[in-house]
């Protein structure tokens, strides 16, 4: 069965300061991944994917991600975090076998700090 | 355009009590779902649908029904309402094509008293 795992309930890190938030996946297959967003009292926002390709995937708001099929891994990184960053953070991977549902982790509560 | 929307923002019912939580898109997405988001759960898949006239279950269908009769709405019904049903109810519509991200509605957050 596919899962994916978020290993941080939260991650904590200085304004200005480089983050990374970590995802991991079990698929069979190649995978179909993503990053979602969720603001405070909001539904998630899109924010990268990776499908295939660069193993560097750019996203919105200076976020990037880094696959890594050996160490199956779709970290999210961002090189100055902002305060404004702070927020819960859901990596998902994509189920392959046509049924288009898609597996969410638990979400990583990410607060930058002044 | 509006993208996902999704009514009531808030509601409160009691035990067995039925309600429809409504979803729209106006995005002609052939995909919907609904999720529950739990703390410390993420986000688990209800239903979903890969388009009108077609539904099919997720992770957690128990006490939840839906019905796809036009690409643009998706409802949920809770049949009897329980307290194991609070939770923050998100729906999302994704365009076919097996590289498309979701797009999510504001939510429901329901509280069953």
């Amino acid at each position: 069965a596919q899962s994916v795992a978020q290993p941080e309930d939260q991650v904590n890190v200085a304004e200005g300061n480089p983050l990374t938030v970590k995802c991991t996946y079990s698929v069979s297959g190649n995978p179909y991944l993503f990053w979602y967003v969720q603001y405070p009292n909001r539904g998630l926002q899109f924010l990268l994917k990776y499908i295939t390709g660069d193993n560097l995937v750019k996203g919105s708001y200076g976020f990037e991600a880094e696959f890594n099929k050996s160490q199956t891994s779709f970290h999210l990184k961002k090189p100055s975090a902002l305060v404004s960053d702070s927020a819960l953070y859901f990596c998902a991977v994509r189920d392959i076998s046509g049924t288009y549902k898609y597996i969410f982790g638990t979400g990583t509560r990410l607060k930058v700090l002044a | 355009n509006a993208g996902v929307t999704q009514t009531p923002k808030f509601q409160v019912l009691k035990t067995g009590q039925s309600m429809t939580l409504q979803c729209a898109q106006d995005m002609n997405h052939e995909y919907m779902s609904w999720y529950r988001q739990d703390p410390g759960m993420g986000l688990r898949l209800i239903h979903y649908s890969v388009g009108a006239g077609i539904t099919d279950q997720g992770e957690v269908p128990n006490g939840y029904n839906v019905s796809r009769s036009t690409t643009e709405d998706f409802p949920l019904r809770l049949l009897s309402a329980a307290p194991s049903q609070t939770s923050v109810y998100f729906c999302a519509s994704t365009a076919s094509g097996s590289t498309h991200e979701q797009y999510f509605g504001p939510g429901t957050r329901l509280t069953v008293t």
